[in-house]
């Protein structure tokens, strides 16, 4: 199976950059998602990462090392509507993915 | 294109009873998975349908079951209710294959309480 572990919480100001960290098991691994998830909302979907890199969309940016079994998201320019719980999750053999307990992100003006 | 849609939103019920939560999956996605979240916490996999079959079940007590249609869309069951059975319910549909096609569409979750 995977463990997928992420910070809890994290902080930060209006205009600033956050970085959430991922670690993972590496054993039969599929890619890693990245899905943000308002309070009483469904998780959206925000980056899948299958190769080593990072990858850039907007102000979000993925980045993946599968030797290292490590993952983050990158927030730029945070704006207060980015306060919400930021999801990883996993993809073990078939389209099955585990998640971490998430983290929530509180952006402050 | 319509998106996952789930239904009800919520669902009050005691324990011992029995409930049924419906999901319609996105359009051209064959595969449904459902998940249990409790609150504060990460989604859980409950089990996956593809095809009308179970393709994998996560670590849930057979009185969780579904079932698919062949319209793709999907059903839980959950029998005997137990208060520990209160979570957010979440339905995603996805297609098969590699890639971007595992990339899995949420829908907005069924709240069930169950006193």
């Amino acid at each position: 199976g995977q463990n997928i572990d992420q910070p809890t919480e994290m902080t930060a100001t209006e205009g600033a950059i956050v970085q959430i960290n991922c670690t993972y098991q590496t054993s039969g691994f599929n890619g890693l998602f990245w899905y943000q998830q308002h309070a009483g909302e469904a998780p959206t979907f925000l980056s899948y990462n299958v190769l080593d890199g990072l990858e850039e969309k907007g102000r979000f940016s993925s980045f993946l090392s599968r030797s290292k079994g490590y993952s983050y998201l990158l927030l730029k320019e945070l704006q207060m509507k980015d306060s919400a719980s930021y999801l990883c999750a996993g993809l073990p053999a078939g389209n099955k993915l585990t998640f971490g307990g998430g983290t929530r992100v509180l952006v402050k003006p | 294109e319509t998106g996952v849609t789930q239904s009800p939103t919520h669902l009050i019920k005691t324990r011992g009873q029995q409930v049924t939560l419906r999901c319609s999956s996105q359009s051209g996605h064959n595969t449904v998975s459902w998940y249990q979240q409790a609150l504060g916490q990460g989604p859980q996999f409950i089990f996956q349908y593809y095809r009308e079959e179970e393709n994998g079940r996560g670590n849930f007590p057979p009185r969780f079951s579904g079932l698919q249609f062949p319209n793709y869309s999907s059903e839980l069951n959950v029998n005997a209710l137990e208060l520990d059975d209160s979570a957010l319910y979440l339905c995603a549909s996805s297609e098969t294959g590699g890639g971007t096609k595992n990339i899995q569409y949420f829908g907005a979750g069924t709240r069930l309480s169950v006193l």
